[in-house]
């Protein structure tokens, strides 16, 4: 019942872009997304309900796609600020229980 | 500030005891969570509570115990049936079960 991510782990150079899948076997009704820092908590991004929208927060954005179970992150114009560990989190309903994925590892350097 | 608090920051288990971490939060929540993470791996459900007196098991439930007396206060006891417990321990808690998660700063638990 974990959502699959990939891909595993990436580098970039400051200002390129990056984008995270995350897909599930299952019916989902909503996704988060969240980041963490090496040896921190995970900080939320955000939310997307079922209903395919698409969320954005600066020059971070993500679509949720509830035909094909998954979950796209999109990272623009990407700083250093932004790596970490990128998880994406999935629930079938709003009761059940909560799944994260394995992570994406981004690694932002100059 | 409203928050979640996790204590100890580290924390040594012996062999055959059991140690409980704690998780306070003041955020007024409903529902709370406990995750396990591995280095390098992704953040595995223990147990979750919904409500007051009421909880529910994860994935990996054995070795561990939990209880919710209080709305605040959801502590996670490892277990000496817990043969592996090395790892990094987070609390969670959310208004309700589906809303955005709010995590406590973690407890690292090391086997000695």
């Amino acid at each position: 019942q974990q959502p699959v991510q990939s891909p595993q782990a990436v580098i970039l150079r400051e200002g390129e872009d990056a984008v995270i899948n995350c897909s599930s076997s299952k019916a989902l009704y909503s996704v988060h997304w969240y980041r963490q820092k090496h040896g921190e908590a995970p900080v939320f991004l955000m939310i997307l309900l079922k209903g395919g929208e698409q969320k954005g927060h600066e020059k971070i954005s993500a679509s949720f796609n509830e035909k094909k179970q998954q979950s796209s992150l999109y990272l623009t114009a990407s700083q250093l600020s932004y790596s970490g560990t990128y998880f994406c989190g999935t629930a079938k309903d709003n009761f059940n229980k909560f799944y994260f994925g394995s992570g994406t590892k981004l690694n932002v350097k100059p | 500030d409203g928050g979640i608090t996790q204590s100890p920051k580290y924390l040594f288990r012996k062999e055959g005891q059991n140690v409980t971490l704690s998780c306070e939060q003041n955020l007024n929540h409903d529902a709370m969570y406990w995750y396990r993470q591995d280095p390098g791996q992704g953040l595995r459900l223990i147990y979750y509570s919904q409500i007051v007196n009421d909880f529910q098991k994860g994935d990996i439930a054995e070795g561990y115990s939990v209880s919710r007396e209080k709305k605040e206060s959801f502590p996670l006891t490892v277990t000496s049936a817990q043969k592996n417990p090395t790892a990094f321990y987070l609390c969670a808690s959310s208004k309700e079960t589906g809303e955005k998660l709010f995590f406590g700063s973690g407890t690292q638990l090391s086997v000695l």
